[in-house]
């Protein structure tokens, strides 16, 4: 049963606009979330995190949004460029050590 | 500082064998997960372990055991090998619980 979803495989957007991913989890316990990149032939690398207690956390281009009433996080990339293009995996958890949850990953492309 | 290692990176066996797989950790963190990433099922939690530990544990079967060793370093094994346990095992440390988590390259494990 997957916990955490990410129903868009994929996603394209020219460069300089903003990108938007989308994530989404069943587990009202969760109360950790993070994205990562993922470039091909290497592992995730850690982009940004927000505990439930927020609603918003900011790094750069990077802001992630949590709309707990609704389990659902975004990821906004503003602007876009070329480099981002990456699969990106949203993740959860529930203060349980490090067990976290895994979305599928959406494949952005920014395209110049 | 070394990022996190694993070994081998590619490895191909039959039906039935087992294997090993090798991840040192970043120096001084004390916590270590595995995951295994197959196309469209994004990153399954294998278990992680923290000082020697194993303190969670994913939804996988038996044939799949790990173990952690004083120095933190790693090991997964995975034992009468299914075509189904091809996949990409990840591995990931962080210095405490309940944080972003730093992923080494992966093991591409390919049963034939």
């Amino acid at each position: 049963d997957q916990q955490v979803k990410q129903n868009s495989p994929s996603l394209s957007v020219q460069e300089g606009r903003i990108s938007i991913l989308n994530c989404d989890y069943t587990n009202s316990m969760f109360d950790y979330f993070l994205w990562y990149k993922k470039y091909p032939a290497e592992g995730p690398t850690f982009l940004i995190s927000i505990s439930s207690i927020k609603d918003k956390n900011e790094d750069g281009r990077f802001t992630v949004f949590l709309n707990k009433s609704a389990k659902h996080l975004s990821l906004h990339i503003v602007p876009s460029q070329p480099g981002d293009s990456a699969v990106y995996f949203c993740a959860a958890s529930a203060n349980t050590g490090n067990q976290f949850y895994f979305g599928t990953g959406t494949s952005l492309t920014v395209i110049p | 500082k070394a990022g996190v290692t694993q070994t081998p990176r590619y490895l191909i066996k039959t039906r039935g064998q087992q294997v090993t797989l090798s991840c040192s950790p970043i120096s001084g963190h004390r916590s270590v997960s595995w995951y295994q990433q197959t196309p469209g099922q994004g990153l399954q939690f294998l278990f992680e372990y923290f000082s020697e530990t194993q303190r969670n544990k994913g939804n996988f079967p038996g044939r799949f055991s790990g173990r952690q060793f004083s120095n933190s370093r790693s090991e997964m094994n995975v034992s009468t090998l299914e075509l189904g346990d091809s996949a990409l095992y990840l591995c990931a440390s962080s210095p405490l619980s309940y944080n972003e988590q730093f992923f080494g390259p992966g093991t591409r494990l390919t049963v034939l």
